[in-house]
């Protein structure tokens, strides 16, 4: 099966800071990549899919590329809001594996 | 409004059964794929098992093959989850979670856009 791996697993960074958060994917999976958000208490929350595409209603502030089989999430201007655990996924085939998460929280 | 609500968890011993349930609304339900993820206590999140539109597809990750069994009844928009021969290991807040359909109107199988709130499995003795 395809390994998700995250990094890194917590981050600490200021509000206004621009955080960036890495998924390797253990073989090719195309642009099959979504990105989901859980604050804490909550239940995850779908921000992006298709490595890039921005889900309805998710600020703009984040965002998602890839490069062959590395992706990135990217936060340009972090808010207080964003304190959340990050996790990445991939689905172009089942088992629909997560990554470990990513921690992050304002410094 | 678009939602779906999980029912069913508890605690079972191990060895034990539990059957979860999932009441969808707001949006047409057999048009979907539908899945179960689970996440335990602290841990990261773990999907479970999908199933098509029509049920026609399901499918499984290794840990819960031949002990789990995911239905749906499209009649009564509802999701199924049997759960036999319980470890403890299982142990999980279970949620339960539709595939997105994109801009294009394609229905994916494995990503995720409507969650419940989750139902608690507890497998104690």
């Amino acid at each position: 099966d395809i390994q998700m791996t995250q990094s890194p697993s917590s981050l600490s960074a200021s509000v206004g800071d621009r955080v960036t958060i890495t998924c390797r994917a253990s073989q090719g999976i195309s642009n099959y990549l979504a990105w989901y958000q859980q604050k804490p208490g909550k239940v995850p929350k779908l921000l992006i899919y298709a490595a890039s595409t921005l889900q309805s209603g998710v600020p703009s502030r984040f965002s998602g590329s890839r490069s062959g089989t590395d992706f990135t999430l990217t936060i340009s201007s972090l808010q207080p809001e964003d304190v959340a655990t990050y996790y990445c996924q991939k689905y172009n085939s089942p088992p629909y594996t997560f990554g470990q998460g990513t921690k992050l929280e304002i410094k | 409004e678009v939602q779906v609500v999980e029912s069913g968890g508890g605690l079972v011993q191990p060895g034990g059964s539990l059957r979860l349930s999932c009441a969808a609304s707001g949006f047409t339900f057999s048009s979907y794929w539908m899945s179960w993820v689970r996440q335990a206590p602290g841990k990261g999140l773990e999907w479970v098992a999908n199933i098509k539109q029509d049920g026609s597809e399901k499918y499984y990750v290794d840990s819960v093959k031949g002990r789990f069994t995911i239905s749906r009844d499209n009649a009564k928009n509802s999701l199924y989850l049997q759960m036999n021969t319980l470890r403890a290991e299982d142990t999980a807040v279970y949620y339960c979670a539709r595939g997105i359909r994109d801009s294009s109107g394609y229905y994916f199988a494995g990503v995720f856009d409507i969650w419940g709130q989750g139902t608690m499995v507890t497998v104690s003795s």
